[in-house]
């Protein structure tokens, strides 16, 4: 099973500041199949990325994802006032898929 | 555009059997192309894949749980279920069903529709 390790736990950061968020894999992930969710309070998880930095339909151009081997990034280029959520990493690309532990981004 | 419901019972006591319905809108759950999944999370914690099924193939459980698990797709309602025996304190979560469509190329295991969850208790 791969392990996934996201970092920080949480991000201070204030509306237009940069967030980069980190996810390691405990080894390769197959055909780059990384995601990245949005989950906000009481809802459910939302697509943002997937294939490690392709944006799903919809998804505003200051997401941005990047792998280096087995590292994985996650960036908000300007953070907008709903983007203050917790994110989550997860592979698909070797069966059980699994999800990280999350950041939060929260307003500083 | 597609659309998942879950239901069930949201206190179920230990030792019994947790059952919930995700029930299907917008959409087949019959389709060769969709994956349906069950995934959970505790309170505070991060997020479970439990397994999925799909309506041409068998089922796939997570290894942690497939001792106890059950996913069964009912095509003339449109809905699959998961069944999970046993349960302890440690099963109570909020239960999500998602769907992998493979819009995006990849496998079964990336949820581009998800439902609103639903939160299971186990106490007695």
């Amino acid at each position: 099973e791969i392990v996934l390790t996201q970092s920080p736990g949480t991000l201070s950061l204030s509306p237009g500041e940069r967030a980069t968020l980190s996810c390691r894999a405990s080894q390769s992930v197959s055909s780059s199949y990384l995601a990245w969710y949005q989950q906000k309070p009481g809802q459910a998880p939302r697509l943002l990325i997937y294939g490690a930095s392709s944006r799903a339909t919809g998804i505003p151009d200051r997401f941005g994802g990047s792998e280096s081997g087995t590292d994985f990034t996650l960036t908000i280029s300007g953070l907008e006032p709903e983007d203050f959520a917790v994110y989550y990493c997860q592979q698909y690309g070797s069966s059980p898929w699994t999800f990280g532990q999350g950041t939060k981004v929260e307003i500083k | 555009q597609v659309q998942l419901q879950e239901s069930g019972p949201g206190l179920v006591k230990p030792s019994q059997t947790l059952s919930l319905t995700c029930t299907v809108s917008g959409g087949s759950i019959s389709s060769a192309s969709y994956f349906w999944s069950w995934i959970r999370q505790p309170a505070g914690k991060g997020l479970e894949w439990i397994g999925r099924v799909y309506t041409s193939g068998s089922p796939y459980y997570s290894p942690s749980l497939r001792s106890r698990v059950t996913i069964s797709v009912d095509t003339s309602k449109n809905q699959f279920s998961l069944n999970l025996s046993s349960v302890t304190a440690a099963d109570t979560a909020v239960y999500y069903c998602a769907l992998a469509t493979r819009q995006y190329g990849g496998n079964s295991g990336l949820f581009e529709y998800w439902g609103q969850g639903t939160l299971v208790t186990v106490s007695s």
